[in-house]
């Protein structure tokens, strides 16, 4: 069965330091992986996903099929990046359901 | 264009009783997906529905079930709510039917509480 596993449950940085979130996964077929981020307040939305292979916010990507990988990083965080990040993964084969991480918490200190 | 909405926001049930849960997809949307998202953890698939037939299910039990409208808004019921229902549930809706995958948007979520 797939599952989507993130290690960290909180990231605490300081503004202009990088910032990494990682994420493994285990699925059988051809993987689509997806970030996702939630600000506080606000509703789940999504950030970025694999095959675009574009960056947003200044946060890239990048699936590693070899380590079962697709950490979220950033250069340089910001105060506004502080928020809950799911890591996301689609599963073709079942109705396109995605299955979720448990989450990291991104607290970006002044 | 207005997004996905939810209702209720908030509701409070006791064990044994029943729950509906009602949303209403984006413009344009055919496809709804529900998930429960427990405190402290990610969302987890309940099921999916385009065009008002169910087609993915995670695994939950019967008395999870659901409806989608013909304008596309869904409804989720919970029977014999037990005290682990207590939840934020989530929405999502999107274009489906096609590839490439299209963006689901997610509702506000409705947050219920068994005692």
């Amino acid at each position: 069965a797939q599952r989507v596993t993130q290690p960290e449950k909180l990231l605490s940085v300081f503004k202009g330091a990088p910032v990494e979130l990682k994420c493994n996964y285990s699925y059988s077929g051809s993987p689509e992986l997806f970030w996702y981020v939630q600000y506080s307040r606000q509703r789940l939305q999504l950030l970025l996903r694999h095959i675009s292979r574009e960056s947003i916010k200044g946060f890239t990507a990048d699936l590693n099929k070899g380590e079962t990988s697709f950490h979220l990083k950033k250069p340089f965080a910001q105060e506004e990046d502080s928020a809950m990040y799911y890591c996301a993964l689609r599963d073709k084969a079942a109705g396109n359901k995605l299955t979720f991480g448990g989450g990291t918490r991104v607290l970006v200190k002044p | 264009e207005t997004g996905v909405t939810q209702s209720p926001t908030h509701l409070i049930k006791t064990r044994g009783q029943q729950v509906t849960l009602r949303c209403s997809s984006q413009s344009g949307h055919n496809t709804v997906s529900w998930y429960q998202q427990a405190l402290g953890q990610g969302p987890q698939f309940i099921f999916q529905y385009y065009r008002e037939e169910e087609n993915g299910r995670g695994n939950f039990p019967p008395r999870f079930s659901g409806l989608q409208f013909p304008n596309y808004s869904s409804e989720l019921n919970v029977n014999a709510l037990e005290l682990d229902d207590s939840a934020l549930y989530l929405c999502a809706s999107r274009e489906g039917g096609k590839e490439p995958y299209n963006e689901q948007f997610f509702g506000p979520g409705t947050r219920l509480t068994v005692l």
